[in-house]
């Protein structure tokens, strides 16, 4: 089975620092995803990579950026944490487009900006 | 804008009763289209999908779906629920194979004993 591993389950930051969540999948996928998710609001995107060194905006990207500089692991970066960041990110991967992808998600993390 | 909608963020059914789910998207051209569901603590694993041919679909679970074009919905449901079940439902498009997929914003569903 495809894993998705993200770094951390829950994770409590102050206003104004810099975080880093990682996430690595170990089926060779292309596609790698972040998301976060609210209550209400469903899943977002955020940012998505189909390949390495490549990235792309997803729907709320503001305030956040991205760093894959490896197949297996995508990085979101939140430059200077705030507290309408508070939230559970959700990383994902797929196989390569034009398969009508099925999404592998990780647990998430849950993050909480102080 | 293309979307996805669900309808009541909140369902409750007697253990034993039919489950219904609510999903309908924006659409002239039908889409490719996804159940995925949630149990606390975990991440979104995938239910059913439909991409082409046969309109009722069968996922894991007991769980099935049917597309219905004219309606624009992809409703799912289980014949007899579980308390297994209780979970956070989610439906999901994709409006072709290059495109990104959209979730719709979540259906908890509850199970009474």
């Amino acid at each position: 089975d495809v894993k998705v591993t993200q770094s951390s389950r829950y994770l409590v930051k102050r206003t104004g620092e810099k975080v880093f969540l990682e996430c690595v999948q170990d089926m060779d996928h292309e596609n790698m995803f972040w998301y976060r998710q609210d209550p209400g609001l469903g899943l977002r995107l955020i940012y998505f990579s189909y390949d390495v060194k490549m990235k792309e905006k997803g729907d709320i990207p503001e305030g956040y950026s991205v760093s894959r500089e490896k197949k297996e692991r995508f990085s979101l970066i939140l430059e200077s944490a705030s507290t309408n960041q508070t939230s559970m990110y959700l990383c994902a991967s797929s196989e390569p487009r034009g398969t009508n992808e099925k999404l592998f998600f990780g647990s998430g993390t849950q993050l909480s900006v102080l | 804008a293309q979307s996805v909608t669900q309808l009541g963020s909140h369902v409750s059914v007697s253990e034993g009763a039919l489950v219904l789910l609510r999903c309908n998207y924006s659409s002239s051209v039908p889409p490719y289209l996804f159940w995925y569901v949630q149990y606390p603590n975990q991440g979104l694993q995938l239910l059913l999908k439909y991409t082409t041919g046969a309109t009722l679909v069968k996922g894991i679970n007991g769980f099935e779906a049917e597309f219905k074009k004219s309606e624009t919905s992809f409703h799912l449901t289980k014949p007899s629920a579980h308390m297994s079940d209780a979970a956070e439902y989610f439906c999901a498009v994709q409006y072709s194979s290059a495109s990104k997929i959209i979730f719709g914003s979540g259906t908890r569903l509850s199970i009474r004993p």
